[in-house]
């Protein structure tokens, strides 16, 4: 079955102690984009990957790192949680190209972090 | 960054009416994409738009892709209580990689 999936869904943490929420997908898309969703904002985009080892920063990329090692896997990294960064994580994937279809991003099942 | 100006913000509506929804955003945008979005789950893609004046329809929803590229629409007919969820607009401008959601619209359907 293609899917996104993200580990964990569900995290609480304290403020500054490094966490890594993962995502994999496999449809074998070149692009993977992860977001933050918040109550009256919609989703921000927080960092996106063209393909392996490129990334490039969204919207909202302060406080966040990425890595894109592999083609499957876009992991993102907090180094040093705050409470401001308690949210509603989606990692998404998309092929790459200019076609129809192309720009259709699948979306994993989030992942909700808290920050105390 | 970009603002995507999604309306209403939220919607109760009786069972059966029909349902309207627009987006408008600052600048140009080469694809518009509706999304549902239901609760503890990841956004769906409902319908995608890539060309300026574009009428998409899958099933009982209707999209447009306004002839500015600034706007798009999206209808739904006859609504019944599954279609109660959060309902997204994105798009890509035309500066890039990076995609823009709206604030979204929650609709109930009252049985």
């Amino acid at each position: 079955e293609a899917q996104v999936t993200q580990n964990p869904r569900y995290l609480i943490t304290v403020t500054g102690k490094k966490l890594t929420v993962t995502c994999s997908q496999n449809m074998n898309h070149e692009y993977m984009s992860w977001y933050r969703q918040d109550p009256g904002l919609g989703l921000r985009q927080i960092y996106y990957s063209m393909n392996v080892e490129v990334t490039d920063k969204g919207d909202v990329p302060e406080g966040y790192k990425v890595s894109r090692k592999e083609k499957r896997n876009f992991p993102l990294i907090l180094e040093s949680p705050s409470p401001n960064q308690t949210s509603l994580y989606f990692c998404a994937s998309r092929r790459n190209g200019v076609d129809r279809g192309s720009y259709e991003q699948y979306f994993g099942p989030g992942t909700r972090l808290t920050v105390t | 960054g970009q603002q995507l100006n999604q309306s209403p913000q939220s919607m109760f509506i009786q069972e059966g009416e029909d349902v309207s929804m627009n987006c408008t955003s600052s600048s140009i945008f080469n694809t518009w994409l509706w999304y549902k979005q239901d609760p503890g789950e990841g956004p769906v893609l409902l319908i995608a738009l890539y060309k300026a004046g574009e009428l998409t329809s899958n099933g009982r929803l209707t999209a447009q892709f306004g002839i500015t590229r600034k706007d798009s629409f999206l209808n739904i007919s006859a609504s019944i209580p599954s279609d109660v969820g959060i309902y997204f607009c994105a798009g890509e401008p035309n500066t890039g990689n990076q995609f823009y959601f709206g604030t979204g619209t929650s609709l109930t359907v009252i049985p």
